[in-house]
């Protein structure tokens, strides 16, 4: 059974990098066909999903965070990881990692970390 | 991208009532539509992905069906554990996306 865990800063200023790290327990980030995302979900509000990567490595982004994300995948590790550019308040979300064996199913899921966008 | 909208935005059932929930795309999805359960301060829970099929472990009383735009998840007798709120999501075109959800609160 895989397990999730998100770890990375709970508190970013703003115009600042999110950095967050998901590990994996119990399957590896580089065996196929898997897919690593991240979702976030503001508080009190729904849920998007920001991206996701496959085990190949390749990526795919949500338009309208496109151009501030990058997600990437430390094999050595078994990790995969999110890096949100230029925050503002608006990225203020608890953040998830989750996968699946087919794209866009969320099998597994972390418990989730909070991070604040706040100076 | 494709909204997804789902209703009622609040359910009030009683235990042992049989609960359903309704989500409705705004183009075709075919059946690449999955429901998720989520309790406060809990991730989301895989319940139905492909609009029927049951993820590992959950439980027979809950059922999905539909296609196209419409698709509908029912819980055939609500146990006290089943109060939450219920997302869809589709995997068809990305983005994917997720409904706003439905509350089901205990009446």
């Amino acid at each position: 059974q895989v397990q999730l865990q998100e770890s990375g800063p709970g508190l970013v200023k703003p115009s600042e990098t999110l950095s967050l790290t998901c590990t994996v327990s119990g399957g590896s980030v580089s065996s196929g066909p898997y897919y690593w995302s991240w979702i976030r979900q503001p508080p009190g509000k729904g849920l998007q999903w920001i991206g996701y990567i496959f085990y190949s490595g390749s990526t795919n982004y949500n338009p309208s965070l496109k151009s501030r994300v990058t997600i990437s995948l430390d094999t050595s590790q078994n990790q995969f990881s999110l890096k949100l550019t230029s925050v503002t308040a608006a990225d203020t979300a608890v953040y998830y990692c989750a996968s699946g064996p087919r794209s866009g199913r969320g099998d597994h899921w972390g418990q989730g970390t909070l991070v604040t966008v706040s100076s | 991208e494709i909204v997804l909208t789902q209703s009622p935005a609040t359910l009030s059932l009683s235990p042992g009532e049989r609960a359903t929930l309704s989500c409705r795309a705004s183009q075709s999805v075919s059946s690449y539509l999955a429901w998720y359960q989520q309790k406060p301060g809990q991730a989301p829970r895989l319940l139905i992905y492909d609009a029927s099929n049951r993820a590992t472990g959950i439980p027979a009383r809950f059922s999905g069906s539909g296609s196209g735009t419409d698709f509908t998840l029912t819980i055939s007798s609500l146990e006290p554990e089943d109060f939450a709120i219920y997302y869809c999501q589709q995997r068809s075109n990305w983005p994917y996306t997720f409904g706003q959800g439905t509350k089901l609160e205990i009446k």
